[in-house]
């Protein structure tokens, strides 16, 4: 297992048209997390999966913002017509529930820049 | 929020030991304090945790003071691949959430 992976890396889209990521975790981790992070600032907490269930959304999550988890395995986080705000690198994480001890291991990012 | 303070920036000689500091006052008796640190261009990846004893890993050595208010990352000799952002994590033992704030940039000089 080679470990996080997200696509696309780079994400270039005209504000108001939708977007989709991918992220594949490593492939035992039963977590899986959404971050976004802006220049300058640390990873800001999205969501959050324990298998296919989403157990908690941040504030910041908008109804324009959608992530899924089908079957327990990769996930998708969709932005709906998006603006120029939404600018940021999405980072996916995984991990193995294991408490306070939890590790999360990061893929590199999808890097989107709404023009 | 779990609150954590730390320095915005730091410089360290390349070879030399580099002690980044962070402040938890509100840390509660069972909250694990991790730290990670994000290299440029990537995710932030898992360094050391620990709750009340000293740790040491292949990576880093992390101090906890006694009264866990607060505590220290020591790399023991830093070099050029160590600069990076750093961030201090608490992680609540009731919480399902890890809150990053703007970390410690950590700048190697040769």
């Amino acid at each position: 297992d080679t470990g996080v992976s997200q696509n696309p890396r780079h994400k270039i889209t005209k504000r108001g048209q939708n977007v989709t990521f991918r992220c594949d975790p490593i492939s035992e981790h039963n977590r899986l997390y959404w971050y976004r992070q802006t220049l300058g600032q640390g990873p800001e907490f999205l969501t959050y999966f324990q298998n296919e269930a989403q157990l908690e959304k941040s504030r910041l999550l908008s109804d324009r913002f959608s992530a899924e988890r089908p079957k327990g395995s990769f996930s998708t986080l969709e932005i709906q017509r998006t603006e120029q705000g939404d600018s940021a690198m999405y980072l996916c994480a995984s991990s193995l529930d294991l408490g306070a001890v939890e590790k999360l291991f990061f893929g590199s990012g999808t890097q989107l820049s709404v023009l | 929020d779990a609150k954590t303070t730390q320095p915005n920036s730091m410089e360290s000689n390349e070879e030399e030991p580099v002690h980044l500091p962070c402040n938890h006052s509100t840390i509660s008796g069972t909250d694990y304090i991790h730290w990670y640190r994000q290299l440029p261009s990537q995710g932030p990846e898992y360094v050391i945790h620990g709750l009340t004893s000293n740790v040491n890993n292949r990576m880093a050595s992390l101090a906890i003071a006694e009264d866990r208010k607060s505590s220290t990352l020591i790399l023991h000799r830093a070099t050029l691949r160590d600069a990076a952002v750093y961030y201090c994590i608490l992680r609540v033992n009731t919480g399902n959430q890890f809150y990053f704030g703007t970390g410690t940039s950590l700048t190697v000089i040769p």
